[in-house]
C-alpha cells in the first residue's frame, strides 16, 4: 500500500461543466475528508466520512458539492456547473480510528477556465 | 475552534536547529497540539503531536509551555528536504479534521 491516491492529478474543465474526483484512501482507514486549498493558503475542511456515513460537512461545501464513500472504501467528490471560484486543490486524507496522525494525498488540481 | 498564531516564515541554515513558535492563548484542556507540514506540491504531512508533555519522534522535538499557551516545534538539524510550510493546529475530538492557518514558511540555504 503506497498511501492514499487522489486521481486524477490535474484536471481542466470549462465553467459549467460537471467534475468528479476519486480519493483511495489507506486500506483498512476507517476516516476519510476531504479538503480544499487554495493558493497561498492553508487547506479547508470540506467534509468527514466515518466508513460509509458522511458525518460533517463544511459550511464552504455548496449544494453543487456532493460526495460518496460507498461501502466504506473508495470516496468520490462532484462539483456541478463548476465556476472558476471552484479553481483550487482539492486533497483527501484518511486515518484509521483512534489514531493521531491523518495521511494525506497529492491532491487534485482543479482549474475551471 | 481554538485558533493559533505562527510566524510567516523562517530562514536557516542546514544542519542548525530550527525552532518554530506557535501561539494558542485560548487553547482548552481538551485540545492537543498537531503540527503537520507541507512541502512543495504534496499534500500535508504529519509531523508529530502532543498535549501536555513535551514529546520527541524521529522527526521532530514538541516543546510545549507549561500554561499550554504556547509551543515550539523543533527541528534538530535542518536538511534542504524540510524547506516547506509548517502547520500549528489544534484539536480535540477528530484528528483528521484540521483547521489549518497559513502556517510558517521556512526556508534553508546551504
Amino acid at each position: 500500500d503506497t498511501g492514499v491516491s487522489q486521481n486524477p492529478r490535474h484536471k481542466i474543465t470549462k465553467r459549467g461543466q460537471n467534475v468528479t474526483f476519486r480519493c483511495d484512501p489507506i486500506s483498512e482507514h476507517n476516516r476519510l475528508y476531504w479538503y480544499r486549498q487554495t493558493l497561498g493558503q492553508g487547506p479547508e475542511f470540506l467534509t468527514y466520512f466515518q466508513n460509509e456515513a458522511q458525518l460533517e460537512k463544511s459550511r464552504l461545501l455548496s449544494d453543487r458539492f456532493s460526495a460518496e464513500r460507498p461501502k466504506g472504501s473508495f470516496s468520490t467528490l462532484e462539483i456541478q456547473r463548476t465556476e472558476q471560484g471552484d479553481s483550487a486543490m482539492y486533497l483527501c486524507a484518511s486515518s484509521l480510528g483512534a489514531l493521531p496522525e491523518a495521511f494525506f494525498g497529492q491532491g487534485t488540481r482543479l482549474t475551471v477556465v | 475552534d481554538a485558533k493559533t498564531t505562527q510566524p510567516n516564515s523562517m530562514e536557516s541554515n542546514e544542519e542548525e536547529p530550527v525552532h518554530l513558535p506557535c501561539n494558542h492563548s485560548t487553547i482548552s484542556g481538551t485540545d492537543y497540539i498537531h503540527w503537520y507540514r507541507q512541502l512543495p506540491s504534496q499534500g500535508p504531512e504529519y509531523v508529530i503531536h502532543g498535549l501536555t508533555s513535551n514529546v520527541n519522534n524521529r522527526m521532530a522535538s514538541l516543546a510545549i509551555a507549561e500554561d499550554r499557551k504556547s509551543s515550539t516545534l523543533i527541528l534538530h538539524r535542518a536538511t534542504l528536504r524540510d524547506a516547506a510550510v509548517y502547520y500549528c493546529i489544534l484539536t480535540t475530538d477528530s484528528w483528521g479534521k484540521l483547521q489549518f492557518g497559513a502556517g510558517t514558511q521556512v526556508v534553508v540555504t546551504p
